[in-house]
């Protein structure tokens, strides 16, 4: 099955500056690529999704990129705030039948 | 949030008793996942399912069991429920169609004493 590396598990960053997840996967077939936020006692919740036919997708402050080559993706968001502090998951699948995911990165943003 | 209801919420239960959770969705999803969330493992997969009857195993699907006799309910079971599944264990469903949102529940904590 498909396996997802993400990195850095902590993230530490001040307020203003911007934050970048990085995330690999194994199998060539996957082609969707979410990311997932999850707050201390919550649910984890979708904050942005690529499309294997994409390269790069953006949302207010927050882009995600897709390199199929490498088959590496990554979060970047930018002029970071305190509500941004969660923990981020990335996650790849190969159609619906399987959704294989990252093991998180804490991102802490310092007023 | 879409209207997935796991049950119960909290659950404290002995080694060697059989457990099962409960997921229920209101959004007529067709696939529905059961998920475990421990620290530095982010969320693994058990089991999924992609229609009614139709499951498959996860990659730590050792020990649990799942069913799925009605399109809104994913019941995942413990048969001999160990110490090692003491975890947080979340249901998620997707619509048809590749490539979409999944949507979580609100998560079950399990502990096994």
């Amino acid at each position: 099955g498909e396996n997802v590396e993400q990195h850095p598990s902590t993230l530490s960053v001040q307020e203003g500056d911007s934050a970048v997840i990085k995330c690999t996967y194994s199998d060539s077939a996957s082609n969707y690529f979410p990311w997932y936020k999850q707050e201390l006692g919550k649910r984890p919740q979708l904050i942005i999704d690529i499309r294997s036919n994409v390269g790069e997708k953006k949302d207010q402050r927050i882009a995600v990129t897709l390199n199929k080559t490498a088959k590496h993706f990554s979060l970047h968001i930018t002029e970071t705030q305190p509500e941004d502090s969660a923990v981020y998951f990335c996650a790849a699948s190969i159609g619906d039948n399987d959704m294989r995911f990252g093991a998180g990165t804490r991102l802490t943003v310092k007023p | 949030d879409a209207g997935i209801t796991q049950s119960p919420r909290h659950k404290v239960t002995e080694t060697g008793t059989p457990v099962t959770l409960r997921c229920h969705q209101t959004e007529n999803h067709r696939y529905m996942y059961w998920y475990r969330q421990d620290p530095g493992h982010g969320l693994r997969l058990i089991h999924y399912s992609y229609g009614v009857k139709d499951t498959d195993k996860g990659e730590v699907s050792d020990g649990y069991s799942v069913s799925r006799s009605k399109t809104e309910d994913f019941l995942l079971t413990l048969e001999s429920a160990t110490s090692s599944q003491t975890s947080v264990y979340f249901c998620a469903t997707k619509g048809r169609g590749s490539a979409t949102e999944a949507f979580f529940g609100q998560g079950t904590r399990l502990t096994v004493v």
